[in-house]
């Protein structure tokens, strides 16, 4: 069964104070690793694709890695803007060909002025 | 740029009352989705349309239907709703052909007592 485990579910950070966030993943066939940014009351918000191991993404202070199993989203220098649910999601091919989003239940970010 | 457009935003319903949740998008996209997202659960897909004219369940349909109106619309109707379907309920759409990632609606929180 595919299965997305992101870790920890939450973090509390000092702004400045980097650290990372991890999604391990169990897929029959990786057609792609995303990560969202979700704010309180909104909708995710696309921030990276990733489709091989050893490929990386940056955007800002953020970047994406992945390996053969997890995934993991770097926070550099994190600011008090960056505070949000971070959520990972793997495409998975379903019976009928349809390929379809799996979801983590994603790391709740804080970062403290 | 409107992108995936959600109507209602909030909602609450009496136990048994029926309500269809709306969504547009202006992307020109092929595919649609609707997920509910539940505390510790991450966003679960109910159903999807790959394209125009096509509908098929999800993880999680039972109680639930659905209507690709046209290639911008997709509802998604309770019947008879039930205490378990209070939820935040997401569009999203995607272009397979172009971009592998979904964009997301704002959301619909219902609340069904």
């Amino acid at each position: 069964e595919d299965q997305v485990t992101q870790s920890p579910e939450a973090l509390r950070l000092q702004e400045g104070e980097s650290s990372s966030l991890n999604c391990s993943y169990t897929v029959s066939g990786l057609r792609g690793l995303f990560w969202y940014r979700q704010d309180p009351g909104k909708g995710p918000e696309f921030l990276f694709t990733l489709y091989s191991a050893g490929e990386e993404k940056e955007k800002e202070r953020l970047k994406a890695t992945l390996t053969k199993k997890e995934s993991f989203l770097h926070i550099t220098a994190p600011k008090p803007e960056d505070s949000a649910t971070y959520l990972c999601a793997v495409q998975a091919r379903v019976n009928t060909g349809f390929q379809k989003l799996v979801f983590g239940t994603g790391t709740r970010l804080l970062v403290s002025p | 740029n409107a992108g995936v457009t959600q109507t209602p935003k909030f909602q609450v319903l009496k136990t048994g009352q029926s309500m269809t949740l709306q969504c547009a998008q202006d992307m020109n996209h092929n595919s649609m989705y609707w997920y509910r997202q539940d505390p510790g659960m991450g966003l679960r897909l109910i159903y999807y349309s790959a394209s125009e004219g096509t509908t098929d369940k999800g993880e999680v349909p039972n109680g639930y239907n659905v209507s690709r109106l046209n290639k911008r619309e997709f509802s998604l109707r309770l019947e008879s709703a039930a205490p378990s379907q209070t939820s935040v309920y997401f569009c999203a759409s995607r272009d397979r052909a172009s971009r592998p990632e979904a964009f997301f609606g704002q959301g619909t929180r219902l609340t069904v007592v």
